[in-house]
């Protein structure tokens, strides 16, 4: 298994309240992703990462931003939570970018936020 | 909109039996990927494929792109109680930096 971990596992929060989601990865990675996974709309991107502190907008951005300052690590804030953010959250690594025909996504074991 | 709507959403079965899932687009894909994803775990890759009319064999899993690079199907034979689980295909459009991802394919497999 690809060494990635997400921190925390679980998370109830009230609405209004700054969250931040960690994913942390042993493999030295150039590309991370963070995923929301929804019913009924399978996973849909809200920012990746293409290198130390080289961030992107996904498809579902708003009310998200993100940081990368080592390799290792990709943070992601709700800087204000709300209830259509509850979700769970996947991180995910890439040795090559989306671009690269058969690069593999591995992804960690999930974070489940519920704003309240 | 969902670019990519994968069909059955969901697929009860008893085991033994064969199925096939199957994932559409009104958008072409340079490539396709189907992962499994198990409850509680993140997705994992299943193949891979990137040529209009390619078909892959992953034991009694049979994956296969549609000529046209639209659409892309997953035949399970003999259905076992460990091929349960969520089904995800996703496509890389050409220039496009992330994938899209399906609505995915519930599978419970009864022994």
């Amino acid at each position: 298994d690809a060494g990635i971990t997400q921190s925390p596992r679980h998370k109830v929060t009230e609405t209004g309240t700054p969250v931040t989601l960690r994913c942390h990865q042993t493999e030295n990675h150039r590309y991370m992703y963070w995923y929301r996974q929804d019913p009924g709309h399978g996973l849909r991107l809200i920012h990746y990462s293409y290198g130390v502190k080289d961030t992107d907008k996904g498809e579902v951005s708003d009310g998200y931003s993100v940081s990368r300052s080592k390799t290792e690590d990709f943070l992601l804030t709700l800087e204000s939570a709300t209830s259509s953010q509850t979700s769970v959250y996947f991180c995910a690594i890439s040795d090559y970018g989306t671009r690269q025909l058969g690069s593999e996504q591995y992804f960690g074991p999930g974070t489940r936020l519920t704003v309240t | 909109t969902q670019l990519l709507e994968q069909s059955p959403q969901f697929l009860s079965i008893q085991e033994g039996e064969n199925l096939t899932v199957y994932c559409n687009s009104s958008s072409v894909f340079s490539s396709l990927q189907w992962y499994r994803q198990e409850p509680g775990e993140g997705p994992v890759l299943l193949v891979t494929v990137v040529t209009g009319g390619e078909v892959k064999k992953l034991k009694r899993l049979t994956f296969q792109f549609g000529d046209a690079r639209k659409d892309s199907s997953l035949h399970i034979t003999a259905a076992q109680p460990g091929d349960t689980g969520l089904y995800l295909c996703a496509g890389h459009k050409t220039g496009a930096n992330n994938l899209f991802f399906g609505t995915g394919t519930r599978l419970t497999v009864i022994p």
